[in-house]
C-alpha cells in the first residue's frame, strides 16, 4: 500500500489546457514537497507547502496543502510542452522522530502535446 | 551556487561485484540522503549521514552501507551486487532541521549485467 497516492498516473493534453494532480494520504505529514524529474535527471524541487491550506504560486503551478495536511494537490494553467515530465509528490510524516526520510508517491506522467 | 553532484553517471557491474557511488552536497548543507529508483518501484529510501555520522536507514539489506566524510561528501557502497540492485541511485542534501527541503543530484545509473 502506497503512503502517498498520486493520480493520474498519466496525463496526455494538447497545449493550453489546465490540469490538476492529486497527492493523497490516510497520515499526516509535515510538509510536503513537489518535484519535476525529467528523464536522465534527478527530481527538481518545485515548492514545499508547510500549513495546512496554504496556497503557493509558482507562475502558472499553483499548489495547495490540504488543511489536514493529508493531501496537496498542483494545478498547472495553460500547460506548455516544457511542461512535459514526471511529477513527484513527497513528504515527511508526522508522528515520528526526524527520520530524514522522504515518502514519495508514485509520481504522475505528464505529456504536453504543442 | 553548485548543485549535489554525482560520480560516476553510470556504472556497469556484474552479479557479486561491489560497487561505490560518490556524492558532494551543496555547500554548507550537512545532511546526504540516498535513495534508490528502480523502475515500477519509485523513490525509495535509502540512507541519511549528518555530520559524520549514519541517521537512518530504510528498509535495505545490510550489504547496502556508506559513509560520510569530514567535508560532508557521501559514498554509498553496495555489496554482492544482485540484478535487481540495477537502479538510478539518487543522493540529496539539505541543511539540518524538519521540514528542510532535499535538494537532489542527477543521479548514478547503476546497471548490474
Amino acid at each position: 500500500t502506497q503512503l502517498l497516492e498520486q493520480s493520474p498516473q498519466f496525463l496526455s493534453i494538447q497545449e493550453g489546457e489546465n490540469l490538476t494532480v492529486y497527492c493523497n494520504s490516510s497520515s499526516v505529514f509535515s510538509s510536503l514537497q513537489w518535484y519535476r524529474q525529467e528523464p536522465g535527471e534527478g527530481p527538481v524541487l518545485l515548492v514545499t507547502v508547510v500549513t495546512g491550506g496554504e496556497v503557493k504560486k509558482l507562475k502558472r503551478l499553483t499548489f495547495q496543502f490540504g488543511d489536514a495536511r493529508k493531501d496537496s494537490s498542483l494545478h498547472i494553467t495553460a500547460a506548455q510542452p516544457g511542461d512535459t515530465g514526471l511529477y513527484l509528490c513527497a513528504g515527511e510524516r508526522v508522528g515520528s522522530s526526524n527520520t530524514g526520510k522522504l515518502i514519495f508517491g508514485q509520481g504522475t506522467t505528464l505529456q504536453v502535446k504543442p | 551556487e553548485a548543485g549535489v553532484t554525482q560520480s560516476p553517471t553510470h556504472l556497469i557491474k556484474t552479479r557479486g561485484q561491489q560497487a561505490t557511488l560518490r556524492c558532494s552536497p551543496i555547500s554548507g548543507h550537512t545532511s546526504v540522503y540516498w535513495y534508490q529508483q528502480a523502475l515500477g518501484l519509485g523513490l525509495q529510501f535509502l540512507l541519511w549521514y549528518d555530520e559524520g555520522e549514519e541517521r537512518n536507514r530504510g528498509n535495505f539489506p545490510p550489504r547496502f552501507s556508506g559513509r560520510q566524510f569530514p567535508n560532508y561528501s557521501s559514498e554509498l557502497n553496495v555489496n554482492a551486487l544482485e540484478l535487481e540492485d540495477s537502479a538510478l541511485y539518487l543522493c540529496a542534501s539539505s541543511p539540518l532541521g524538519r521540514n528542510q527541503p532535499q535538494h537532489f543530484g542527477d543521479g548514478t545509473r547503476l546497471s548490474i549485467l
